[in-house]
């Protein structure tokens, strides 16, 4: 069975300051896929990143970066010096090569104040 | 390339009252989703379609939700008759066949069943 957990459900940071998102998943699957999204007020899911299981590098995109350990089972993203636009829910998914659907960790709600 | 449609965006309906959310894919994509995200929680797989066919809907709660896609492009998911507990964001998704891991997502109908 596929689960991803996210345990961190509210985060408050005041601006400029870095924050880490947390991401555990569960899969038995050797070919795995993990994604982060963004889910403003707005309701719509914003990709950010899609990682396979293959490949354990990390990644920085800006103020973004990813550490993808298989290790711990963990998909962790890191805002750099925040900003009040980073607010939002942010939601770690899982899917797999022999699967269909999204699995979706609760998500976490990131409010950065000014 | 334009993306995923959904209509309409928020809907506002009595318990028991029927309602229909409308979904149109992006060109090409055979593969069509439905998830339901219920506020504070992440989104979960109702139906998933390839092409006008049912290839998953042990999620989709029978006795009230139907979906379908008929000339396998556009769906409509209906629920009937609606009660509170079916208040959430319906999001549906796409993807391209040999792509699963690859899914966008529309913006969403928000429903409230009051």
């Amino acid at each position: 069975a596929q689960k991803v957990t996210q345990a961190q459900t509210e985060i408050s940071v005041v601006e400029k300051e870095d924050v880490t998102l947390d991401c555990v998943y569960e899969t038995r699957d050797t070919t795995y896929y993990l994604f982060w999204y963004k889910q403003p007020p707005s309701g719509e899911l914003v990709f950010l990143i899609r990682r396979n299981s293959f490949d354990e590098q990390n990644e920085i995109s800006g103020r973004y970066s990813w550490n993808f350990q298989k290790s711990t089972s963990s998909f962790n993203f890191t805002i750099t010096a925040s900003q009040v636009v980073d607010s939002a829910v942010y939601f770690c998914a899982l899917t797999t090569n022999t699967g269909n659907q999204f699995y979706f960790g609760t998500g976490t709600s990131l409010t950065v104040i000014p | 390339e334009a993306g995923v449609a959904q209509s309409p965006r928020y809907k506002i309906i009595e318990k028991r009252q029927s309602v229909a959310f409308w979904c149109n894919p992006i060109s090409g994509h055979a593969t069509l989703y439905w998830y339901q995200q219920i506020l504070g929680q992440g989104p979960k797989l109702l139906i998933q379609f390839q092409n006008n066919g049912v290839v998953d809907d042990s999620q989709l709660p029978k006795d009230r939700f139907s979906a379908e896609r008929l000339k396998g492009v556009d769906s409509t998911l209906k629920i009937q008759p609606a009660k509170l507990e079916d208040s959430a964001v319906y999001l549906c998704a796409s993807s391209l066949a040999d792509r699963l891991y690859e899914q966008y997502f529309g913006p969403g109908t928000r429903l409230t069943v009051t």
